[in-house]
């Protein structure tokens, strides 16, 4: 499967605790934006990023959250200290250059974060 | 700023009737529109693109959407439902960011029930 990959797909994790979120983009893609969805609304974009470099972070949370995308490895969204609010869909889509939209962004199945 | 209204939360259509799912725009840049389908628990998959060339685009699974600048609008339609069409859509603009980010802006999304 050459597509966008996330995991884990679940995740569950206790008020507090730490979350990593990670997302392989497809093969020859560089460019990976994060995404989140909570119930009943749809996807909200939160940061843009290319190899070792944050593009656009204007939809991240001012505090606890940070992504980084490595020169080699997945993409990483990082969430500390989680609260119930961060139950939500995340979801991962990349591209080979900037969002060329004759290029669109391929989506991953998403990590389905659950907060007890 | 960009932002999308779909309207009617929930469609419900009997098998082999027509599909009329709605998405409104607004833009201040030339927009791209697309459609994503989801399927329960899993990741958004492209139906569609708008990118300024024909205004009437041609799908995936049979479907079409047209764009008409003077309405701002972007209708979803298939001539005839399928079961298997029953999923939830989203319809999404997007426009050259800071950095060369095309972000998605998503509308809240439209689930679709095709009854025998």
């Amino acid at each position: 499967n050459a597509g966008v990959m996330q995991n884990p797909r679940h995740l569950v994790r206790r008020r507090g605790q730490e979350a990593r979120l990670r997302c392989s983009p497809m093969k020859g893609h560089s460019h990976v934006y994060w995404y989140r969805q909570l119930p009943e609304e749809g996807l909200k974009f939160m940061v843009y990023l290319q190899k070792e470099n944050i593009i656009d972070e204007s939809g991240m949370p001012k505090e606890r959250f940070s992504a980084e995308f490595p020169k080699e490895g997945p993409s990483i969204l990082r969430i500390q200290q989680v609260v119930r609010g961060d139950s939500a869909a995340y979801f991962c889509a990349s591209s080979p250059n900037g969002g060329d939209s004759n290029q669109p962004q391929h989506f991953g199945d998403g990590t389905r974060l659950s907060i007890l | 700023a960009q932002s999308v209204t779909q309207l009617g939360s929930h469609v419900s259509v009997s098998e082999g009737a027509l599909v009329l799912l709605r998405c409104n725009y607004s833009s201040s840049v030339p927009p791209y529109l697309f459609w994503y389908v989801q399927y329960p628990n899993q990741g958004l998959q492209l139906l569609l693109k708008y990118t300024s060339a024909a205004t009437l685009v041609k799908g995936i699974n049979g479907f079409e959407a047209e764009f008409k600048k003077s309405e701002t609008s972007f209708h979803l339609t298939k001539p005839s439902a399928h079961m298997s069409d029953a999923a939830e859509y989203f319809c999404a603009v997007s426009g050259v960011t800071q950095g060369g980010s095309e972000k998605l802006v998503f509308g809240k999304g439209t689930k679709l029930t095709v009854n025998p």
